[in-house]
């Protein structure tokens, strides 16, 4: 069964400052895909970015970047000089390549960013 | 574009009473899914539909049954709510059965159960 982690329940930051989101998956499959959302106040849920199991490439997308290290079977997300904006739950996900798409969602983590 | 339409956005319901969530979206999605969100557990699947004409359940499925009314309508039947319903509820869509495509959320309709 696959299984996703983010261990950290809220972080809280000065804005400016760097913060990174940790988080761990368990699946069986050798195809899969890793997902990141963000769901501001206001509560919609919005796409970040994906990844599949076999580009370990890292990406920096602005003041977002993410580490994917099948190694330790984690997809960390980073944000850079963090601002106000930034204050939102982040949710990491996977989905195995048969699955028809489910997403199996960690629990979030609340990200605080304060002036 | 409105993507994925959820109706209501709130509701209040009493214990035993009946109830459907409707979800459209207009991006010719072939797979739709209705999540719950509930505090520190992160979404969880209750039902999807990966194409047309098929629906199965995901993970927390009992007390609730759907619809796929046709490719773009996806319901969700509570139909004798119960305070563990309590919850927000989000419709998604995504343009194949295929794990590899990012799924598209509605706003969530927020439902409590007294």
């Amino acid at each position: 069964a696959q299984k996703v982690t983010q261990a950290q329940t809220e972080i809280s930051v000065v804005e400016k400052e760097d913060v990174t989101l940790d988080c761990v998956y368990e699946t069986r499959d050798t195809t899969y895909y890793l997902f990141w959302y963000k769901q501001p106040p206001s509560g919609e849920l919005v796409f970040l970015i994906r990844r599949n199991s076999f580009d370990e490439q890292n990406e920096i997308s602005g003041r977002y970047s993410w580490n994917f290290q099948k190694s330790t079977s984690s997809f960390n997300f980073t944000i850079t000089a963090s601002q106000v904006v930034d204050s939102a739950v982040y949710f990491c996900a996977l989905s195995e390549e048969d699955s028809w798409g489910k997403l199996q969602f960690g629990a979030g983590t609340q990200v605080v960013v304060t002036p | 574009n409105a993507g994925v339409t959820q109706t209501p956005k709130f509701q209040v319901l009493k214990t035993g009473q009946s109830m459907t969530l409707q979800c459209a979206q207009d991006m010719n999605h072939n797979s739709m899914y209705w999540y719950r969100q509930d505090p520190g557990m992160g979404l969880r699947l209750i039902y999807y539909s990966a194409s047309e004409g098929t629906t199965d359940k995901g993970e927390v499925p009992n007390g609730y049954n759907v619809s796929r009314l046709n490719k773009r309508e996806f319901s969700l039947r509570l139909e004798s709510a119960a305070p563990s319903q309590t919850s927000v509820y989000f419709c998604a869509s995504s343009e194949a059965g295929r794990g590899n495509q990012p799924q598209h959320f509605g706003d969530g309709t927020r439902l409590s159960i007294l």
